[in-house]
C-alpha cells in the first residue's frame, strides 16, 4: 500500500527558504509511470498545483511559481523534496505531496496523496 | 495563464442530482485534458473521485460520474447524501507537464 507522507519546518521566516520532503513508502521511487508532485493550499483557499518530477529528474513547474521553486528527488532514500525561496505570508498554505499518474490511456491524475504539512510565514 | 473555472458555490436537497462543471478561461475542455475530480472535507487531504473524464477510483460510489458537457468537464452526483457535502475540484492537464486545478465548487446539501 503506498505512502507518501510529508516532513518538514511548520514556521518559516519571510525572506527565508522553505523546504520540505516527501517520503513515498510501499512503492519505488524509481518507476516510469508516474510523477511526483507537490500541490498547496492556502488557508481557506484553493488547491495550486506547484509542480512535479520524474524519478530521472525532469521536472514541470506552475510557470506563476517556477522562479522561485525547485523540486529535486533522491531515488536511494525514495524521495522528493521541496524548496520555495524568498518566501512571503502568501506561501502559508497546507502543502500536500503526491503522486500523479504519467502513462496509459488514464493518465495525469493524483492517485495518492499525502496527509499535508501547515507551513506558515512569519516572522 | 491558464485559468480553470467552477462554480464557487452550489446547493443540491437529499436525493437530488447536480452537476458541477469545470471550463478552461479559453478554449474547451475534452478528454485530452484528462480532468480529474478530487473531494475535500474540512481538514482532511483531497480524495480522488473521477479520473480521465469519467473513470470512478476505486471505492468510489456509482452516484458519482464524470462527462464532457459541451465545452466543459463535469462532475455529476446522482442521488445526492448529506455526506457528499464537501469542496469539489477538479483539475486539467494543459500540456508541458503541467496540471492547473479549478478554484473549487462548496457543495451543500439541504
Amino acid at each position: 500500500q503506498l505512502q507518501v507522507q510529508e516532513s518538514g519546518p511548520g514556521l518559516v521566516r519571510p525572506s527565508e527558504t522553505l523546504s520540505l520532503t516527501c517520503t513515498v513508502s510501499g512503492a519505488s521511487i524509481s518507476t516510469s509511470s508516474y510523477f511526483w508532485g507537490w500541490i498547496r493550499q492556502p488557508p481557506g483557499k484553493g488547491l495550486e498545483w506547484i509542480g512535479n518530477i520524474y524519478y530521472s529528474g525532469s521536472t514541470y513547474y506552475n510557470p506563476s511559481l517556477k522562479s522561485r521553486v525547485t523540486i529535486s528527488v533522491d531515488t536511494s532514500k525514495n524521495q522528493f523534496s521541496l524548496e520555495v525561496v524568498s518566501v512571503t505570508a502568501a506561501d502559508s498554505a497546507v502543502y500536500y505531496c503526491a503522486r500523479q499518474v504519467r502513462t496509459g490511456s488514464s493518465k495525469y491524475y493524483f492517485e495518492s496523496w499525502g496527509q499535508g504539512t501547515l507551513v506558515t510565514v512569519s516572522s | 495563464q491558464t485559468v480553470v473555472t467552477q462554480e464557487p458555490s452550489f446547493s443540491v436537497s437529499p436525493g437530488g442530482t447536480v452537476t458541477l462543471t469545470c471550463g478552461l478561461s479559453s478554449g474547451s475542455v475534452s478528454t485530452t485534458s484528462y480532468p480529474s475530480w478530487y473531494q475535500q472535507t474540512p481538514g482532511q487531504a483531497p480524495r480522488t473521485l473521477i479520473y480521465s473524464t469519467n473513470t470512478r477510483s476505486s471505492g468510489v460510489p456509482d452516484r458519482f460520474s464524470g462527462s464532457i458537457l459541451g465545452n466543459k468537464a463535469a462532475l455529476t452526483i446522482t442521488g445526492a447524501q448529506a455526506d457528499d457535502e464537501s469542496d469539489y475540484y477538479c483539475a486539467l492537464y494543459v500540456g508541458g507537464g503541467t496540471s492547473v486545478f479549478g478554484g473549487g465548487t462548496k457543495l451543500t446539501v439541504l
